[in-house]
């Protein structure tokens, strides 16, 4: 049984420098969601899937951000031209289709912006 | 839009029960969630409650729902160390998103 994967777990970058994260959900669940962690904060809703369809972004995803899931299975989050703001955790979550709706999340890609 | 919000530090001595309060907005939430996070690591669900239920229990669990007040807690029983951690709140916030608090610092101490 295998949970929801992601990686990298770590990622030291430059500030201006593009970072690409990935995540393989729980293979049965067709929703993926990923979320933004900072230090002291609870996570913060980014952007929703539905098998392929992305069907909610956040305002917090601005133009620099982008999220993909090409085939309704792993999903990628990009970030261009990182900046030091940027650092935080980010979680990656899937859910099947049941109706108690909780999600089950990754060990997280923890980005570091210098 | 839905807002959750906990107090954020409880310190207990092992032994002793631990009980986290959590207060959210909207009273449409359909299910109300507890995760724990530990160090480094990602979030784990501890237990979830449907809105028209006013308590579950589950081991050294009990959770405790006043839809009315919408306020949400989660009491640990015999609270240990390896219970150390952060605790965190979660209401369904529409197209099947969690709206989480800012999370609660259990330190547990002999």
């Amino acid at each position: 049984d295998t949970g929801v994967s992601q990686n990298p777990r770590h990622k030291i970058t430059k500030r201006g420098q593009n970072v690409t994260f990935r995540c393989d959900p729980i293979s049965e669940h067709n929703r993926l969601y990923w979320y933004r962690q900072t230090l002291g904060q609870g996570p913060e809703f980014l952007t929703y899937f539905q098998n392929e369809a992305q069907l909610e972004k956040s305002r917090l995803l601005s133009d620099r951000f982008s999220a993909e899931r090409p085939k309704g299975s792993f999903s990628t989050l990009e970030i261009q031209r990182t900046e030091q703001g940027d650092s935080a955790m980010y979680l990656c979550a899937s859910r099947g289709t049941g109706n108690t709706g909780e999600l089950f999340f990754g060990e997280g890609s923890r980005l570091t912006v210098l | 839009g839905e807002d959750v919000e906990q107090s954020l530090f409880l310190s207990v001595r092992e032994g002793d029960s631990s009980v986290i309060n959590c207060t959210y907005t909207d009273s449409s939430s359909t299910y109300l969630y507890w995760y724990k996070q530990e160090p480094g690591a990602g979030l784990q669900l501890l237990t979830y409650i449907f809105s028209n239920m006013d308590m579950k229990q589950d081991q050294r669990l009990t959770v405790l729902l006043n839809k009315k007040d919408k306020h949400l807690s989660l009491r640990i029983a015999d609270t240990q160390t390896g219970d150390s951690a952060i605790y965190f709140c979660a209401a369904s916030g529409g197209y099947n998103k969690l709206i989480f608090g800012a999370g609660t610092r259990l330190a547990v101490h002999p």
